[in-house]
């Protein structure tokens, strides 16, 4: 069964380095979204993209973030200056069409230190 | 803003035992709510869902019935097993384009031998 991917597992950074998390989603998705959770609260969504541009964005998702597909299979999230509160288990998930079910990769913990 | 409420856990449960999972919800309009299941290492996975009120969800031996008067949508199994150990997360969207899910903070369960 295809499923989304995504790299690294884990990634440790220090405050005020660049990260670049990267999914694949599964390959006939159209509709990607990014989603984070901070130890211990709830998962919260950062933002959706169709179509080459952002459709909706969580005010989470500042200046700091952005998002690229910048292949046709890849779909990063950029932190361009990691911040403590950075740290969480990020996840990606993509969706064949719209009002169908999100699939969900594995997530990435990031830890800035 | 929508939201989305679970009870506090972690919950351990002997197995065959009934479990129940209490979720409740605030959204405008009629949203889709979900539960989705996240095993040990493994992405997020759509355990079941239920889009109009008096709807049931089911899968695995798992319901949610979607109770639009006591904005509810409570998870249940007749007989846990230790399979069934994971996190929980309760969740809604909207019936929009490109919606996104609003989350609950998850519940960890626990089911021993």
């Amino acid at each position: 069964e295809p499923e989304v991917t995504q790299t690294p597992s884990h990634q440790v950074t220090q405050m005020g380095q660049e990260v670049i998390l990267r999914c694949v989603p599964i390959s006939n998705h159209l509709y990607f979204y990014w989603y984070r959770q901070i130890l211990g609260q709830k998962v919260e969504f950062l933002v959706s993209f169709y179509n080459n541009e952002i459709s909706e964005k969580s005010e989470i998702f500042d200046d700091q973030f952005s998002v690229e597909r910048p292949d046709g299979s890849n779909f990063t999230l950029k932190i361009r200056s990691t911040k403590l509160e950075d740290s969480a288990m990020y996840f990606c998930a993509s969706t064949q069409r719209d009002y169908s079910q999100q699939y969900f990769g594995p997530g990435t913990r990031l830890t800035v230190t | 803003g929508d939201s989305v409420t679970q009870m506090e856990g972690p919950v351990t449960l002997s197995e065959e035992a009934f479990l129940t999972i209490n979720c409740t919800y605030t959204a405008t309009g009629y949203p889709s709510l979900f539960w989705y299941v996240q095993y040990p290492g493994e992405g997020l996975q759509l355990l079941l869902k239920a889009t109009k009120a008096d709807d049931k969800g089911s899968n695995k031996g798992f319901e949610a019935t979607y109770r639009k008067e006591t904005t509810s949508f409570h998870l249940e199994k007749g007989s846990v097993q230790v399979s069934d150990s994971a996190v929980y997360f309760c969740a809604l969207s909207e019936i929009r384009a490109n919606s996104k899910l609003t989350f609950g903070k998850g519940i960890t369960l626990s089911v021993r031998p």
